[in-house]
């Protein structure tokens, strides 16, 4: 059973467009939500970590939201660049074992000149 | 500072064979981590160390996988009598200590493939 949901699997957008990737969850209890990028070839880079607490976490142009309530997240890319094409994962950890990350499928990101 | 490291980056072996895979955590980093990614999907827990005490062996698939830390820094990943369907990329992760929010830094990943 996936309890970590992404969507969409995939999508293509032109170079400085902005975009939305979406997250759902049924981790309980939750601990903490976090968002990876995965470059092809690559480990997983951390952009934002959130607790139940927290609403809304940035990195630069990455802006990560939570709502703990309907478990859903979602992360919000702006003025994308070409280097923004990777595969973007969301990662949810129970609270009683949050060293144990769980990974959803990802959504792989292309962006076109 | 170097991150986490991993040899070799690809091992093709054939079924049956035993492969061992070598992660250097960062420097200083208590907890140590092993994931398999399967093709398009996103990475599963398989084993948790902290120094050289293995936690949590609860993803590990099977009796063939074994994971040890010895001294507390480098781990290896041993699967014996390789099946196909361990074919995927064997990724290792450190953090400095265990917490909510601390960040689990990965390293490129092992692809194994068996033929």
């Amino acid at each position: 059973k996936n309890q970590v949901e992404q969507s969409p699997q995939s999508l293509i957008i032109l170079e400085g467009k902005n975009c939305t990737l979406q997250c759902n969850y049924t981790v309980s209890p939750f601990s903490n939500l976090r968002w990876y990028k995965q470059d092809t070839g690559r480990g997983p880079v951390s952009l934002t970590i959130m607790t139940f607490s927290e609403n809304t976490k940035s990195n630069g142009r990455y802006t990560a939201t939570l709502d703990a309530d309907t478990k859903q997240s979602s992360l919000h890319i702006t003025a994308s660049q070409l280097s923004d094409s990777a595969s973007y994962i969301c990662v949810v950890s129970e609270r009683d074992s949050s060293y144990k990350l769980i990974f959803g499928s990802g959504t792989r990101l292309l962006v076109r000149p | 500072g170097a991150g986490v490291s991993q040899s070799p980056r690809y091992k093709v072996a054939k079924r049956g064979q035993d492969v061992a895979l070598r992660c250097d955590p960062i420097s200083g980093h208590v907890s140590l981590f092993w994931y398999q990614q399967a093709l398009g999907q996103g990475p599963e827990f398989l084993t948790y160390f902290q120094n050289e005490a293995q936690l949590d062996k609860s993803g590990l698939p099977s009796d063939r996988f074994f994971a040890e830390r010895p001294e507390g820094s480098v781990s290896t990943l041993k699967i014996q009598r390789t099946q196909q369907e361990d074919s995927a990329v064997y990724l290792c992760a450190s953090s400095l200590v265990v917490r909510a929010k601390e960040t689990q830094y990965f390293g490129p990943g092992t692809r194994l493939l068996v033929l």
